[in-house]
């Protein structure tokens, strides 16, 4: 079956832009999880939603960061006025979530560029 | 949060067996420890998980002693295709089948030598 899409696979923007991130997770997958990976590092978690609910947003990096998730389904990650700062790879996962065991479906991520 | 700590990187030759140590000292009881592997370019992808003691499976095979404070991946006879990076991740406690927040550890560069 098909497993999570991310796109695009790859953006480039100019620093002040806004830019949306798409994630088509695995259907029937509950759960769904954000993370940015910034070149050689490891994995900074973001947010995650269950079902449509995102119950803890601290993880986003600023107010600039946004994210939403609707029909629980399509999650999009919206960054505003970008910085260079925010240049990352951004993946997302996704879970059923049928047992506290759960497992994630990682996509192959965007890579987003901030001239 | 149940931190972990890996080792940053370890290299190792084809054929040989690698064991990669995870530390989780404040694990939660209810919590399951996971481990995934990432390629460059790619996305993490599950490998193992376990609760308690010893599970294998088709690739690998985890060993978790009784306090549950760290956790030790096992690759059998690695191959350049095992060189990646392996993450050790332990979630935080929750009410079951609900969603939560998952924090990766720094993971570890596995280097895999002719």
């Amino acid at each position: 079956g098909a497993g999570v899409s991310q796109s695009p696979s790859n953006k480039v923007t100019e620093k002040g832009k806004d830019v949306e991130l798409r994630c088509d997770p695995i259907s029937g997958h509950t759960a769904l999880y954000w993370y940015r990976q910034s070149l050689g590092q490891g994995l900074e978690f973001l947010i995650y939603f269950q079902g449509n609910s995102a119950p803890d947003k601290s993880g986003l990096p600023s107010d600039r960061f946004s994210a939403e998730r609707t029909g629980g389904s399509v999650s999009t990650l919206t960054i505003q006025r970008t910085q260079q700062e925010d240049s990352a790879v951004y993946l997302c996962a996704s879970s059923p979530m049928t047992a506290r065991n759960e497992k994630l479906f990682f996509g192959s991520g965007t890579q987003l560029s901030v001239l | 949060l149940a931190k972990t700590t890996q080792p940053i990187s370890m290299d190792s030759y084809e054929g040989q067996e690698v064991n990669i140590t995870c530390s989780h000292n404040n694990i939660a009881t209810n919590d399951y420890i996971t481990w995934y592997q990432q390629f460059p370019s790619q996305g993490p992808r599950f490998i193992i998980q376990g609760y308690k003691t010893k599970v294998t499976n088709e690739v690998a095979s985890l060993f978790i002693p009784a306090d549950r404070k760290s956790s030790t991946l096992s690759l059998p006879r690695v191959s350049l295709s095992d060189t990646a990076v392996y993450y050790c991740l332990v979630g935080e406690g929750s009410s079951s089948g609900s969603a939560r927040q998952l924090t990766f550890g720094s993971g570890t560069q596995l280097t895999v030598l002719p």
